[in-house]
């Protein structure tokens, strides 16, 4: 699972109801990412942190958002703002810039399949 | 700009050898990576190629970089029915916004008996 818990599994949502995906990490890194993918695309980068307290928007934040809190969580919450929340979200991890990483690699958990009807 | 490049679809037969491409358009990039998705699951880190070298291998695969043309290429060796699955590259683009990953498309291999 790349050392990386997404919960859960599958999740459904009536349209308009906020929801919140979970992430954790239990590698003590610093930098924590949650993609969005859809069927037959790539991944899409909605928001990224390279260390607690401090977050960026990636390609597609509008109607997301996310806090980092604690180290080994950032939660992403789908609002209802979000046009199209139907999709693969995928959480993933790296060592980030004060980790010395030989290799910058991103490391994903398993994954939550998100279904709002 | 970042923008990563992949076809999206191969058929290989077992045994034989797949050869997953990729391009790339940032001339800055310095890791370049693949992963493998399998249904339902994320993604799963399979190899990785520093931008100052030209090819890795590791057991089955094996990663070719021409740099020059911005190509990237996965070899897989006596492909396997365990090998079906969608093969993304990405590569690590140098931004303001720190360590950030560009995904391809990914391209679906699907191995037939």
């Amino acid at each position: 699972d790349g050392g990386i818990t997404q919960s859960p599994k599958y999740l459904f949502r009536k349209e308009g109801q906020n929801v919140t995906l979970s992430c954790e990490q239990n590698l003590n890194h610093d930098a924590m990412y949650w993609y969005r993918q859809d069927p037959g695309q790539g991944l899409r980068l909605i928001y990224y942190s390279q260390i607690v307290n401090d977050f960026q928007k990636g390609d597609i934040a509008e109607g997301y958002s996310v806090s980092r809190e604690k180290k080994e969580s950032f939660p992403l919450t789908v609002t209802s703002a979000q046009k199209n929340p139907t999709a693969f979200y995928l959480c993933a991890r790296s060592t980030g810039l004060a980790g010395g990483s030989r290799s910058w690699a991103q490391y994903f958990g398993p994954g939550t399949r998100l279904t709002v009807t | 700009g970042e923008d990563v490049e992949q076809s999206l679809f191969l058929s290989v037969r077992e045994g034989d050898s797949s050869v997953i491409n990729c391009t790339y358009t940032d001339s800055s990039s310095t890791y370049l990576y693949w992963y493998k998705q399998e249904p339902g699951a994320g993604l799963q880190l399979l190899t990785y190629i520093f931008s100052n070298m030209d090819m890795k291998q590791d057991q089955r695969l094996t990663v070719l970089l021409n740099k020059k043309d911005k190509h990237l290429s996965l070899r897989i060796a006596d492909t396997q029915t365990g090998d079906s699955a969608i093969y993304f590259c990405a590569e690590r683009v140098l931004t303001g916004g720190g360590n950030k990953l560009t995904f391809g498309t990914g391209t679906q291999l699907k191995v037939e008996l």
